[in-house]
Protein backbone atom coordinates (compact mmCIF):
# COMPACT_ATOMS: atom_id res chain seq x y z
CA UNK A 1 0.00 0.00 0.00
CA UNK A 2 1.46 3.30 -1.20
CA UNK A 3 2.14 6.20 1.92
CA UNK A 4 0.31 8.52 0.66
CA UNK A 5 -2.69 7.81 -1.88
CA UNK A 6 -4.73 10.30 -4.30
CA UNK A 7 -7.12 9.72 -7.24
CA UNK A 8 -4.97 10.90 -10.24
CA UNK A 9 -7.75 12.25 -12.03
CA UNK A 10 -8.36 14.64 -14.19
CA UNK A 11 -11.10 16.22 -12.82
CA UNK A 12 -12.60 18.02 -15.50
CA UNK A 13 -14.94 21.08 -14.31
CA UNK A 14 -16.68 23.74 -15.26
CA UNK A 15 -15.84 27.45 -14.01
CA UNK A 16 -17.62 28.22 -10.68
CA UNK A 17 -18.11 24.31 -9.72
CA UNK A 18 -17.20 22.89 -6.35
CA UNK A 19 -14.69 20.04 -6.43
CA UNK A 20 -13.38 17.46 -3.66
CA UNK A 21 -9.88 15.80 -3.49
CA UNK A 22 -9.31 13.30 -1.01
CA UNK A 23 -6.23 11.13 -0.02
CA UNK A 24 -5.68 8.36 2.40
CA UNK A 25 -2.40 7.64 4.44
CA UNK A 26 -1.12 4.59 5.60
CA UNK A 27 0.53 5.81 8.66
CA UNK A 28 -1.24 6.55 11.47
CA UNK A 29 1.47 8.31 13.76
CA UNK A 30 1.48 11.00 10.81
CA UNK A 31 0.99 14.46 12.78
CA UNK A 32 1.42 16.98 9.97
CA UNK A 33 -0.26 17.26 6.56
CA UNK A 34 -0.57 19.79 3.78
CA UNK A 35 -2.09 20.41 0.17
CA UNK A 36 0.43 21.55 -2.20
CA UNK A 37 0.05 23.04 -5.79
CA UNK A 38 2.05 21.83 -8.71
CA UNK A 39 2.32 23.57 -12.07
CA UNK A 40 3.00 21.88 -15.51
CA UNK A 41 6.22 21.81 -15.20
CA UNK A 42 7.02 24.06 -12.28
CA UNK A 43 8.03 23.50 -8.94
CA UNK A 44 5.09 22.22 -6.22
CA UNK A 45 3.88 25.05 -4.17
CA UNK A 46 2.67 25.36 -0.68
CA UNK A 47 -1.55 25.70 -0.63
CA UNK A 48 -2.04 25.24 2.55
CA UNK A 49 -1.51 23.16 5.92
CA UNK A 50 -4.70 20.99 7.06
CA UNK A 51 -5.42 21.50 11.22
CA UNK A 52 -7.19 18.76 12.76
CA UNK A 53 -10.18 21.03 13.32
CA UNK A 54 -10.45 21.86 9.33
CA UNK A 55 -9.28 25.33 7.99
CA UNK A 56 -10.53 27.52 5.14
CA UNK A 57 -8.51 30.11 3.28
CA UNK A 58 -10.75 31.90 0.65
CA UNK A 59 -12.23 29.48 -1.46
CA UNK A 60 -9.96 26.84 -0.23
CA UNK A 61 -11.31 24.71 2.76
CA UNK A 62 -9.34 21.11 4.24
CA UNK A 63 -10.00 18.89 6.60
CA UNK A 64 -8.40 15.95 8.40
CA UNK A 65 -9.92 12.82 9.68
CA UNK A 66 -7.61 11.26 11.95
CA UNK A 67 -9.45 8.36 12.53
CA UNK A 68 -9.88 7.32 8.92
CA UNK A 69 -6.55 8.58 7.81
CA UNK A 70 -8.35 10.76 5.58
CA UNK A 71 -7.85 13.91 4.43
CA UNK A 72 -9.45 16.23 1.52
CA UNK A 73 -9.62 19.54 0.22
CA UNK A 74 -12.81 21.25 -0.55
CA UNK A 75 -12.26 24.00 -3.72
CA UNK A 76 -15.65 26.34 -4.29
CA UNK A 77 -16.02 28.46 -7.44
CA UNK A 78 -13.17 27.03 -9.24
CA UNK A 79 -11.13 29.58 -11.20
CA UNK A 80 -9.30 29.05 -14.43
CA UNK A 81 -6.44 29.65 -12.34
CA UNK A 82 -6.82 26.71 -10.59
CA UNK A 83 -5.91 24.46 -12.78
CA UNK A 84 -3.25 22.38 -11.60
CA UNK A 85 -2.12 19.18 -10.01
CA UNK A 86 -2.67 18.83 -6.16
CA UNK A 87 -0.20 17.24 -3.74
CA UNK A 88 -1.35 15.54 -0.66
CA UNK A 89 1.27 16.08 1.43
CA UNK A 90 2.40 14.13 5.08
CA UNK A 91 5.06 14.15 7.51
CA UNK A 92 7.08 11.23 7.90
CA UNK A 93 7.78 9.96 11.34
CA UNK A 94 10.77 8.27 13.70
CA UNK A 95 13.80 10.43 12.63
CA UNK A 96 12.85 11.17 9.34
CA UNK A 97 12.55 14.81 9.02
CA UNK A 98 11.09 14.82 5.64
CA UNK A 99 7.30 14.68 4.03
CA UNK A 100 5.61 12.24 1.61
CA UNK A 101 4.50 13.23 -1.12
CA UNK A 102 1.25 11.94 -2.94
CA UNK A 103 1.30 11.62 -7.06
CA UNK A 104 -1.26 14.02 -6.99
CA UNK A 105 -4.40 14.67 -8.35
CA UNK A 106 -4.65 16.78 -11.56
CA UNK A 107 -7.54 19.78 -11.97
CA UNK A 108 -8.74 21.40 -15.20
CA UNK A 109 -11.51 23.86 -15.23
CA UNK A 110 -12.86 24.43 -18.32
CA UNK A 111 -14.24 27.73 -19.30
CA UNK B 1 12.23 36.62 3.47
CA UNK B 2 13.53 33.13 2.63
CA UNK B 3 14.07 32.63 -0.46
CA UNK B 4 16.29 29.34 -2.21
CA UNK B 5 17.94 29.21 -5.39
CA UNK B 6 18.61 26.11 -7.89
CA UNK B 7 20.59 25.56 -10.79
CA UNK B 8 20.66 25.26 -13.79
CA UNK B 9 17.12 25.42 -15.24
CA UNK B 10 17.88 22.71 -17.51
CA UNK B 11 20.76 20.10 -18.43
CA UNK B 12 21.21 17.26 -20.99
CA UNK B 13 24.07 15.42 -20.40
CA UNK B 14 25.27 12.34 -21.73
CA UNK B 15 25.35 8.79 -20.44
CA UNK B 16 28.06 8.10 -18.11
CA UNK B 17 28.88 11.83 -17.74
CA UNK B 18 29.24 13.33 -14.23
CA UNK B 19 26.67 15.59 -12.72
CA UNK B 20 26.61 18.26 -9.92
CA UNK B 21 23.38 20.44 -8.68
CA UNK B 22 23.64 23.53 -6.68
CA UNK B 23 20.98 24.64 -4.30
CA UNK B 24 21.32 27.57 -2.38
CA UNK B 25 19.01 29.27 0.63
CA UNK B 26 19.07 32.47 1.75
CA UNK B 27 17.56 34.14 4.56
CA UNK B 28 17.65 31.68 7.14
CA UNK B 29 19.95 29.33 9.18
CA UNK B 30 20.37 25.90 9.68
CA UNK B 31 17.80 24.75 7.02
CA UNK B 32 16.82 21.55 6.73
CA UNK B 33 17.58 20.70 3.21
CA UNK B 34 16.13 18.01 0.41
CA UNK B 35 16.53 16.62 -2.73
CA UNK B 36 13.76 14.99 -4.73
CA UNK B 37 13.47 13.76 -8.19
CA UNK B 38 10.18 13.75 -9.94
CA UNK B 39 9.83 11.56 -13.41
CA UNK B 40 7.43 12.60 -15.94
CA UNK B 41 4.00 12.22 -14.45
CA UNK B 42 4.76 10.58 -11.36
CA UNK B 43 5.18 11.64 -7.70
CA UNK B 44 8.02 13.24 -6.01
CA UNK B 45 10.69 10.66 -4.74
CA UNK B 46 13.12 11.85 -1.92
CA UNK B 47 16.66 11.22 -2.68
CA UNK B 48 18.70 12.92 0.36
CA UNK B 49 17.68 14.91 3.32
CA UNK B 50 19.71 16.96 5.39
CA UNK B 51 19.49 18.29 8.91
CA UNK B 52 23.43 20.09 9.46
CA UNK B 53 26.65 20.45 7.78
CA UNK B 54 27.83 17.48 6.60
CA UNK B 55 24.68 15.47 7.80
CA UNK B 56 22.96 13.53 4.63
CA UNK B 57 20.61 10.99 4.92
CA UNK B 58 19.97 8.84 1.88
CA UNK B 59 16.44 7.29 0.92
CA UNK B 60 16.87 5.60 -2.20
CA UNK B 61 20.29 3.46 -2.76
CA UNK B 62 21.58 4.60 -6.51
CA UNK B 63 24.48 6.24 -8.35
CA UNK B 64 23.95 9.49 -6.99
CA UNK B 65 25.06 11.08 -3.56
CA UNK B 66 24.69 14.62 -1.87
CA UNK B 67 27.15 16.66 0.68
CA UNK B 68 26.04 19.90 2.20
CA UNK B 69 29.40 21.38 2.41
CA UNK B 70 27.76 25.14 4.27
CA UNK B 71 24.92 25.96 6.49
CA UNK B 72 22.80 26.93 3.15
CA UNK B 73 24.38 24.60 0.40
CA UNK B 74 23.68 21.57 -0.70
CA UNK B 75 24.48 19.79 -4.08
CA UNK B 76 23.67 16.63 -5.84
CA UNK B 77 26.09 14.72 -8.01
CA UNK B 78 26.73 11.83 -9.64
CA UNK B 79 29.64 10.01 -11.00
CA UNK B 80 28.64 8.71 -14.02
CA UNK B 81 24.73 9.40 -15.17
CA UNK B 82 22.36 6.88 -16.27
CA UNK B 83 19.57 6.86 -18.62
CA UNK B 84 17.53 6.39 -15.71
CA UNK B 85 18.92 9.35 -13.70
CA UNK B 86 16.54 11.63 -16.38
CA UNK B 87 13.97 13.89 -14.36
CA UNK B 88 13.07 16.77 -12.82
CA UNK B 89 15.30 17.43 -9.55
CA UNK B 90 13.94 19.72 -7.16
CA UNK B 91 15.88 20.70 -3.57
CA UNK B 92 13.58 21.95 -0.79
CA UNK B 93 14.07 23.86 2.41
CA UNK B 94 11.86 23.93 5.61
CA UNK B 95 12.46 25.66 9.23
CA UNK B 96 13.65 23.33 11.88
CA UNK B 97 10.93 23.17 14.48
CA UNK B 98 8.03 21.11 16.47
CA UNK B 99 6.74 18.05 14.46
CA UNK B 100 7.51 18.63 10.25
CA UNK B 101 7.31 21.93 8.69
CA UNK B 102 6.49 22.52 5.36
CA UNK B 103 8.70 22.86 2.48
CA UNK B 104 9.59 25.23 -0.04
CA UNK B 105 11.22 24.40 -3.48
CA UNK B 106 12.91 25.50 -5.47
CA UNK B 107 12.39 26.11 -9.58
CA UNK B 108 14.01 23.37 -10.10
CA UNK B 109 16.32 21.37 -12.70
CA UNK B 110 14.85 19.61 -15.47
CA UNK B 111 17.54 16.99 -16.53
CA UNK B 112 17.93 15.33 -20.05
CA UNK B 113 19.95 12.02 -20.30
CA UNK B 114 21.06 11.03 -23.57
Amino acid sequence: RKEVEQDPGPFNVPEGATVAFNCTYSNSASQSFFWYRQDCRKEPKLLMSVYSSGNEDGRFTAQLNRASQYISLLIRDSKLSDSATYLCVVSGTGGRRALTFGSGTRLQVQP
Amino acid sequence: SQTIHQWPATLVQPVGSPLSLECTVEGTSNPNLYWYRQAAGRGLQLLFYSVGIGQISSEVPQNLSASRPQDRQFILSSKKLLLSDSGFYLCAWSVVGVGNQPQHFGDGTRLSIL
